[in-house]
């Protein structure tokens, strides 16, 4: 199994809703990141979880909330989200803290969750 | 703080014709990726590269890096309509003791028979 999953595909919410975007890898990798890209933007980076713990959060607003209950599942959890916080999640992930040749630390990325805040 | 240029942002070109899409940062890294997007769809890696004067080629896509000038390029040949995408560059930074990738905006191409 050589892929990132993610579900759902598409979210519409309204902003009192509370929501999860689900990401599952069976790769073996131990890094795993959460993006957020607007449209016509780069992907920017939201979180990133190293062997199961968060080592990385990009000063993101406390209604986005990740989750790594095991090695190979990552969940954020949204509540009281904004219209602007509408746009492509993307979740990826790769082999963390190792050394060793070319593409090892090769972030593969998920297809996304576009997410719509009403 | 890592900041990565791309450029052109927009390209426009005709099939067949040749075309280099620039990527340049600004502090030291190990590693620079490039990234092919298509409308509405998610990244799909092209290209990892590790060190200076790496050349990689699949296809019509040829990348190389040059780490003392911090300037990828990627190189596009006889380009054809199925090009046509974004392609955005990204470049490891180590923060915490993990990696981040920060990319550059992107190059939209449009490849026009």
């Amino acid at each position: 199994d050589t892929e990132v999953t993610q579900t759902p595909k598409h979210l519409v919410m309204g902003m009192t809703n509370k929501k999860s975007l689900k990401c599952e890898q069976h790769m073996g990798h131990r890094a795993m990141y959460w993006y957020k890209q607007k449209a016509k933007k780069p992907p920017e980076l939201m979180f990133v979880y190293s062997y199961e713990k968060l080592s990385i959060n990009e000063s993101v607003p406390s209604r986005f909330s990740p989750e790594c209950p095991n090695s190979s599942l990552l969940n954020l959890h949204l509540h009281a989200l904004q219209p602007e916080d509408s746009a492509l999640y993307l979740c990826a992930s790769s082999r963390d803290r190792e050394t060793g040749t070319s593409g090892r630390k090769k972030q593969f990325f998920g297809p996304g969750t576009r997410l719509t805040v009403l | 703080e890592l900041k990565v240029e791309q450029n052109p942002l927009f390209l426009s070109m005709q099939e067949g014709k040749n075309y280099t899409i620039y990527c340049n940062y600004s502090t030291t890294s190990d590693r620079l990726y490039w990234y092919r997007q298509d409308p509405g769809k998610s990244l799909e890696s092209l290209f990892v590269l590790l060190s200076n004067g790496a050349v990689k080629q699949e296809g019509r896509l040829m990348a190389s890096l040059d780490t003392k000038a911090r300037l990828s390029t990627l190189h596009i040949t006889a380009a054809v309509h199925d090009l046509s995408a974004t392609y955005f560059c990204a470049v490891e930074s180590n923060q915490g003791g993990s990696e981040k990738l920060v990319f550059g905006k992107g190059t939209k191409l449009t490849v026009n028979p």
